[in-house]
């Protein structure tokens, strides 16, 4: 059963504009939720992260925003650049964020910034 | 400071064979967890290990078995493989008493079973 849930595998922006991602969930237990960006023949690596004890987070052009009673979150890429095209993936943890835990991840949607 | 490395990169098995995998881990760090990502899908979680004891496992069967040796690399195992075991396996290493989002990917292995 997926807990973690990308809902659109692929999203188009133009460069410049923003670029909004969405993730849903369904576990109740999820208390630390992390976006990763994946390029072709690489691992994922760690974008932003979120706790659930807050419903925003900021660093640079990426913003996640978390809405728990909707259990929903998406991040924000302002303004997108060609650079950005790659799979984003939602993972989500039940451990308050400890390297010593899990992580609950959705399928991925892969973003294009086009010029 | 050298990253997450795995090998091989890809490999090609039959059915029924027996396949290992291997990840070193990044320099200074004890814990390594191993994903699998099947194509169209997200990572799932196998297990994780934590200055070599199993600390944690994922809904596979017990034909998926893993190793962390004294340096901290470790070794995934594959029984008996079947077709669905085609995937991009990933590990992940990190400090065990850092956050999760320490944690670094390495670039994969991909085994394809005929």
């Amino acid at each position: 059963d997926q807990q973690v849930k990308q809902n659109s595998p692929s999203l188009s922006v133009q460069e410049g504009r923003i670029s909004i991602l969405n993730c849903d969930y369904t576990n109740s237990m999820f208390d630390y939720f992390l976006w990763y960006k994946k390029y072709p023949a690489e691992g994922p690596t760690f974008l932003i992260s979120i706790s659930s004890i807050k419903d925003k987070n900021e660093d640079g052009r990426f913003t996640v925003f978390l809405n728990k009673s909707a259990k929903h979150l998406s991040l924000h890429i302002v303004p997108s650049q060609p650079g950005d095209s790659a799979v984003y993936f939602c993972a989500a943890s039940v451990d308050r964020g400890s390297t010593l835990g899990r992580l609950y991840f959705g399928r991925g949607t892969q973003l294009t910034v086009w010029p | 400071e050298t990253g997450v490395t795995q090998s091989p990169t890809h490999l090609i098995k039959t059915r029924g064979q027996q396949v290992t995998l291997r990840c070193s881990s990044q320099s200074g760090h004890n814990t390594v967890s191993w994903y699998q990502q099947a194509l169209g899908q997200g990572p799932q979680f196998i297990f994780q290990y934590y200055r070599e004891e199993e600390n944690g496992r994922g809904n596979f069967p017990p034909r998926f078995s893993g190793l962390q040796f004294p340096n901290y690399s470790s070794e995934l195992n594959v029984n008996a493989l079947e077709l669905d075991d085609s995937a991009l396996y990933l590990c992940a290493s990190s400090q065990g008493t850092g956050g999760i989002d320490t944690q670094y990917f390495g670039p994969g292995t991909r085994l394809t079973v005929l």
